[in-house]
C-alpha cells in the first residue's frame, strides 16, 4: 500500500535554533518528492522538489534529503524563525498513469512546527 | 502571475442545506484538483480533471459530492445535502502536466463549518 508516514507530529522549537522532520514513504514506483509548507489557514506552498537521482536539495534555509534506497526523506530548518511555524508536508509522487484511488501523489499528515520566541 | 483562486474562503451553514465552493485555476493549467483537508491531516483529493474530463473521481462521494469543470478552466465543486461530517477545508490546486515537475499550487482554501 502506498503511504507517507511523517515524525514527529508536532514539535516546538525556539527561535534561532534547528530542526530536521522525518518523512518514510512506501510509494512505488516512486516519481518525485515534495515539501510542502503550510500555513494555519492557507494552501500549502512548495519548499523543495527531488527526483530520485538527486539526495539533496537547499531552498534558503530549508534543505531537503532523500535516500532512494531507505525510501526516507528530512527537511532541516537552519537558524529558525517565528515565520517558520506551520505545517510541513511531505508528499511522494508515483509514476504518471500508474492508477490508484488517490491519483498520483500520496500526503502525509504534516509535522506541525511551533517555533517560540 | 494570480495563484489559484477560491471562493469563498469561509463558509458556515446548517446540515442538510446545499453548498458549492468556486475556484479559478492558474492560467494555462490543465489539470485542476480538489481536495478535502481535515484538522491535522493532509489534503485527500476528491476529484481530479485534466482539461474538462474528470479523469479521477474515485474518491468523491457521488451521492451528495458534485463538480464540474466546464471549458476547462474554472470548476465549482458542490455538496447536497451537507452533513456535519463535511466540515473541512477544501483546496483548489492546478499544475500543468507535461511539465518537468508536475507542480502543483494551491489555492488558500475554503473552510466549510456544517452545523
Amino acid at each position: 500500500k502506498n503511504q507517507v508516514e511523517q515524525s514527529p507530529q508536532s514539535l516546538i522549537i525556539l527561535e534561532g535554533k534547528n530542526c530536521t522532520l522525518q518523512c518514510n514513504y512506501t510509494v512505488s514506483p516512486f516519481s518525485n518528492l515534495r515539501w510542502y509548507k503550510q500555513d494555519t489557514g492557507r494552501g500549502p506552498v512548495s519548499l523543495t522538489i527531488m527526483t530520485f537521482s538527486e539526495n539533496t536539495k537547499s531552498n534558503g534555509r530549508y534543505t531537503a534529503t532523500l535516500d532512494a534506497d531507505t525510501k526516507q526523506s528530512s527537511l532541516h530548518i537552519t537558524a529558525s524563525q517565528l515565520s517558520d511555524s506551520a505545517s510541513y508536508i511531505c508528499v511522494v509522487r508515483f509514476e504518471k498513469n500508474y492508477g490508484g484511488s488517490q491519483g498520483n501523489l500520496i500526503f502525509g499528515k504534516g509535522t506541525k512546527l511551533s517555533v517560540k520566541p | 502571475e494570480a495563484g489559484v483562486v477560491q471562493s469563498p474562503r469561509y463558509k458556515i451553514i446548517e446540515k442538510k442545506q446545499p453548498v458549492a465552493f468556486w475556484c479559478n485555476p492558474i492560467s494555462g493549467h490543465n489539470t485542476l484538483y480538489w481536495y478535502l483537508q481535515n484538522l491535522g491531516q493532509g489534503p485527500e483529493l476528491l476529484i481530479r480533471y485534466e482539461n474538462e474530463e474528470a479523469v479521477d473521481d474515485s474518491q468523491l462521494p457521488k451521492d451528495r459530492f458534485s463538480a464540474e469543470r466546464l471549458k476547462g478552466v474554472d470548476s465549482t465543486l458542490k455538496i447536497q445535502p451537507a452533513e456535519l461530517g463535511d466540515s473541512a477545508v477544501y483546496l483548489c490546486a492546478s499544475s500543468l502536466e507535461g511539465g518537468s515537475s508536475y507542480e502543483q499550487y494551491f489555492g488558500p482554501g475554503t473552510r466549510l463549518t456544517v452545523t
